[in-house]
C-alpha cells in the first residue's frame, strides 16, 4: 500500500543554519505531496504542496521538489529561525482507488536555538 | 484562510461520560476526516466522510461514531469514555477531487480521568 517515511527527529540546530527534513514514498500512480507544519497546541497547517514530477513547493522560505525518480519530497530552508521550531509531517494523496485520503508520515520535531 | 472549527479546544471528563467533540466547516468541502494524533504525533484517521450521509472507518479501530447530517458539521461522539481515549483528536477537510490539500481544525484535546 500507499506509505510516507519521514526521518526521525528531533532535529537541533542554531539559528540561521540550513534545514533538511527527509521524505519518501511510496504510492502507485501520481500521487500529491505535501508538508504540514504543526505549531505546539495547534492543528496542522498546510506549509507548501506539488501535485506532479519536478514540481517545487515553496512557502515562508521553504522548499520541496517533487522527485519521481527518487520518491522523495524533502524539505529544506536555506535560514532557519526560532520561530520554525515546530512538527513538521510529510503526506500524499492517495489517488489510486478514488478515495483521495491523505497519509502523514510520523513527524519530524524540530527545534532552533538562539 | 481555513476556517474549520472544533470545539472544545480542551475536555476533561470522568470515565463513563458520554461525548461529543464538535467539528464545523464553512468552506463548502465534501470531504471531512477525524484523526487521533498520539503523544508520539504521530496521526491516525479514525473516520472519513464524503458528504452527507456518508460515513467510513478509517485506519485505525476505534470506539468512536460520527455522523454527517451536514455538509458543514461533523461531529464524533464517544458513548463512554475511558482512560485510553485520552488524546488529541484533529478534524479535517477538503474539496473533492484530486490535487488538494487538507485544512485542519486547531484540536481538541481530550483527557478522560
Amino acid at each position: 500500500g500507499n506509505s510516507v517515511t519521514q526521518m526521525e527527529g528531533p532535529v537541533t540546530l542554531s539559528e540561521e543554519a540550513f534545514l533538511t527534513i527527509n521524505c519518501t514514498y511510496t504510492a502507485t500512480g501520481y500521487p500529491s505531496l505535501f508538508w504540514y507544519v504543526q505549531y505546539p497546541g495547534e492543528g496542522l497547517q498546510l506549509l507548501l504542496k506539488a501535485t506532479k514530477a519536478d514540481d517545487k513547493g515553496s512557502n515562508k522560505g521553504f522548499e520541496a521538489t517533487y522527485r519521481k525518480e527518487t520518491t522523495s519530497f524533502h524539505l529544506e530552508k536555506g535560514s532557519v529561525q526560532v520561530s520554525d521550531s515546530a512538527v513538521y509531517f510529510c503526506a500524499l494523496s492517495d489517488q489510486t482507488s478514488g478515495t483521495y485520503k491523505y497519509i502523514f508520515g510520523t513527524g519530524t520535531r524540530l527545534k532552533v536555538l538562539a | 484562510e481555513a476556517d474549520i472549527y472544533q470545539t472544545p479546544r480542551y475536555l476533561v471528563i470522568g470515565t463513563g461520560k458520554k461525548i461529543t467533540l464538535e467539528c464545523s466547516q464553512t468552506m463548502g468541502h465534501d470531504k471531512m476526516y477525524w484523526y487521533q494524533q498520539d503523544p508520539g504525533m504521530e496521526l491516525h484517521l479514525i473516520h472519513y466522510s464524503y458528504g452527507v450521509n456518508s460515513t467510513e472507518k478509517g485506519d485505525l479501530s476505534s470506539e468512536s461514531t460520527v455522523s454527517r447530517i451536514r455538509t458543514e458539521h461533523f461531529p464524533l461522539t464517544l458513548e463512554s469514555a475511558r482512560p485510553s481515549h485520552t488524546s488529541q483528536y484533529l478534524c479535517a477537510s477538503s474539496p473533492l477531487g484530486p490535487n488538494t490539500e487538507a485544512f485542519f481544525g486547531q484540536g481538541t484535546r481530550l483527557t478522560v480521568v
